[in-house]
Order: structure tokens, then sequence, then C-alpha cells
């Protein structure tokens, strides 16, 4: 079966750069999720999208934004990285309506230097 | 507002042996329910979920765990451990009267399992 795919799967960046993360959902799951795990800590939600439009906010910086498109690939767009933003970055989908488990992806390991 | 607690770091079993990883979850409403793990520098793999019906819930790799209402909580079990379960695992809740659909984490238990 066809999961969540994310890529890349590792990114080194430097300070003040940026970093464009890619997510591709489940076929028919309406909705993306961003998490960020920071080393040894829990996923914390980012941003989450339904219909290709923002549903949800949590503690995704200024620095940051992200869409989702027409065929519902989403991309987290990283500005002006310090390197606290090292941490995974997992996207998650699901569909709203007809189940609420929730697939992720095996994650960016971003790293910044 | 829905949180869920997690109130082991770490848990210890020898292989063979029955284990048991604790969750305990907030919700103003009804709770949607999940556990997952993770395994080192790897995604989130999805093991089981509560929504509504039988308290008992059978997931992947021979994982179950019970809803239990009254004591708000979602506790892991296994029956006989295996050296390969070792890994992160993760509880987590979405309260379904809540109005998001964003399930949040626990911070989640290290499962080591000896030989």
């Amino acid at each position: 079966a066809a999961g969540v795919i994310q890529s890349p799967r590792h990114l080194i960046k430097e300070k003040r750069e940026t970093a464009t993360l890619k997510c591709y959902p489940i076929p028919r799951h309406d909705t993306v999720y961003w998490y960020q795990q920071g080393p040894g800590q829990d996923p914390q939600f980012l941003i989450s999208f339904y219909e290709k439009m923002q549903s949800d906010k949590g503690s995704i910086p200024d620095r940051f934004s992200a869409q989702q498109f027409s065929d519902y690939h989403s991309e987290l767009n990283m500005s002006s990285l310090e390197l606290g933003d090292s941490a995974l970055y997992f996207c998650a989908s699901s569909n709203r309506d007809r189940e609420y488990g929730y697939t992720f992806g095996s994650g960016t390991r971003l790293t910044v230097v | 507002a829905q949180s869920v607690a997690q109130p082991e770091d770490q848990v210890n079993v020898a292989e063979g042996n029955p284990l048991t990883v604790k969750c305990t979850y907030s919700v103003s409403g009804n709770p949607y329910l999940f556990w997952y793990v993770q395994y080192p520098n790897r995604g989130l793999q999805f093991l089981l979920k509560y929504i509504t019906g039988d308290n008992l819930v059978k997931g992947s790799y021979g994982f179950e765990a019970e809803f239990n209402k009254s004591q708000t909580s979602f506790h892991l079990k296994k029956p006989s451990a295996l050296v390969s379960d070792s890994a992160l695992y993760f509880c987590a809740v979405r309260d379904i009267q809540g109005g998001s659909y964003i399930p949040t984490f626990g911070r989640g238990t290290s499962l080591i399992v000896h030989p």
C-alpha cells in the first residue's frame, strides 16, 4: 500500500539559509499535518491543511510557511534557519471524514550547521 | 483542551515477559486514542487506535491496548515481549468534541527489552 512520502530524507543547511521540505500524502487523504521532533522530544504540531486550505496552526515559527497544492502534496518552507531548527520533521496524512488514524512519513532530518 | 501523559520515561522488561506501557489522557469530550512506535531515526509507525466499541483494541505486532474511561487510561500491552520491540512508544489523543483534528502526543516511553 502507498505510504506518506517525504523528501528529502536528510538535509544539511547552514545558518540563515532556506530549506524546503516536501510531503506527498496517501492518495485520497484530504488532510496533511506537519510535526517537528527535536532530539529526545515528542512531536510538536506545526501546521495542517485540509482540502488545500490551512486548517490548524500550532507552534510554527514566523520564519516557516507551508502550503498544500492542487495535487494535495504539501511543502514546508523554512527561512533564516537557526541551529535550533535542527530536528526531524514529520508529515502525516489522514482522511478526515472516513478514518481517524494518521499515517506518518519517515521524516526529513534537517541539520543546521 | 486535550493532553496525554506517559508517566514512564523508560520501561525495562525481559524477553518473553509481558510488557505494559502506560498512558493517561485528558479531554473535555470523548477521546480518539492512538499508539505509535518509533525506531531510531525513523518515522512514527501506527500500532493501534481506539475510536469506539470494544475497550480492548488489538493492533500490529501482537500489541493491544485497553481503553479505561473511568481511569482515563489507554495502556499498551503485549503478552510476551521481543528484543525487537525495543523502541520509543508514543501515545496520542484527539478530543472528538474539541473542534480540532490535531492529535496531541505524549512525551514518549522508551521500551527496552533485555535478552
